[in-house]
């Protein structure tokens, strides 16, 4: 089993920074990640998968990067509707799993 | 618009069960195999089940293996969740979510629905 780990737990930022978030994995695998998105009593809102493609409707201030073991989402300029809880999702084939990292909150500095 | 609204969420003792429903709109429910990922409360994100397209094949985290079944009626665009046994660790909001295609992501989400496991 693959096993995300994602961080820093908390990020403190101001708006208008950058934030720079990071998902590792226990061992390699293809580039099926996933970001989300979850504002509190909110459903998640994919924002990125195949690593670094960005979800119909994302802005481009939202990037995703890496492979292997090492992943990273970056938001370049925060805005106050990017305080949020972002989760990195990995996809693995056989046996089919998903599974998510424990997530990192973004909060406002 | 694209929409799945969950259902059939509530209250329910330990070791009794309950089935969740999620309905489909807005686009062709056949097309696309789905999820349920729950949460539970002040915790992340844990992904459950996925059953393909045509209810083919079906896939369970461990920890719902064997009290858990995914279940699909594409003439009704509706998903389901039958789920056995339940334990109080069971507790969280449950969602449904559809499968953009293996490895690229849950792309659209219901609104959830909440499971209580108490006595």
């Amino acid at each position: 089993e693959i096993v995300m780990t994602q961080s820093p737990a908390t990020l403190s930022v101001s708006p208008g920074e950058r934030a720079t978030l990071s998902c590792r994995a226990s061992q390699s695998f293809s580039s099926n990640l996933a970001w989300y998105q979850q504002k509190p009593g909110q459903a998640p809102r994919l924002l990125i998968y195949g690593a670094s493609t960005r979800a119909t409707g994302i802005p481009a201030r939202f990037s995703g990067s890496g492979s292997g073991t090492e992943f990273t989402l970056t938001i370049s300029s925060l805005q106050s509707e990017d305080f949020a809880v972002y989760y990195c999702q990995q996809y693995n084939n056989w046996p089919p799993t998903w599974t998510f990292g424990q997530g990192t909150k973004v909060e406002i500095k | 618009q694209l929409q799945l609204v969950e259902s059939g969420g509530g209250v329910v003792q330990p070791g009794r069960s309950l089935r969740l429903s999620c309905t489909a709109s807005g686009f062709t429910f056949t097309s696309y195999g789905m999820h349920w990922v729950r949460q539970a409360p002040g915790k992340g994100l844990e992904w459950v089940a996925l059953i393909w397209y045509d209810g083919g094949n079906k896939y369970y985290a461990d920890s719902v293996k064997g009290r858990f079944s995914i279940s699909r009626d594409n003439s009704k665009n509706t998903l389901y969740l039958q789920m056995n046994s339940l334990r109080a660790e069971d507790t969280a909001v449950y969602y449904c979510a559809r499968d953009r295609t293996p490895g690229y992501g849950m792309d659209v989400w219901g609104q959830g629905t909440t499971v209580t496991v108490s006595s």
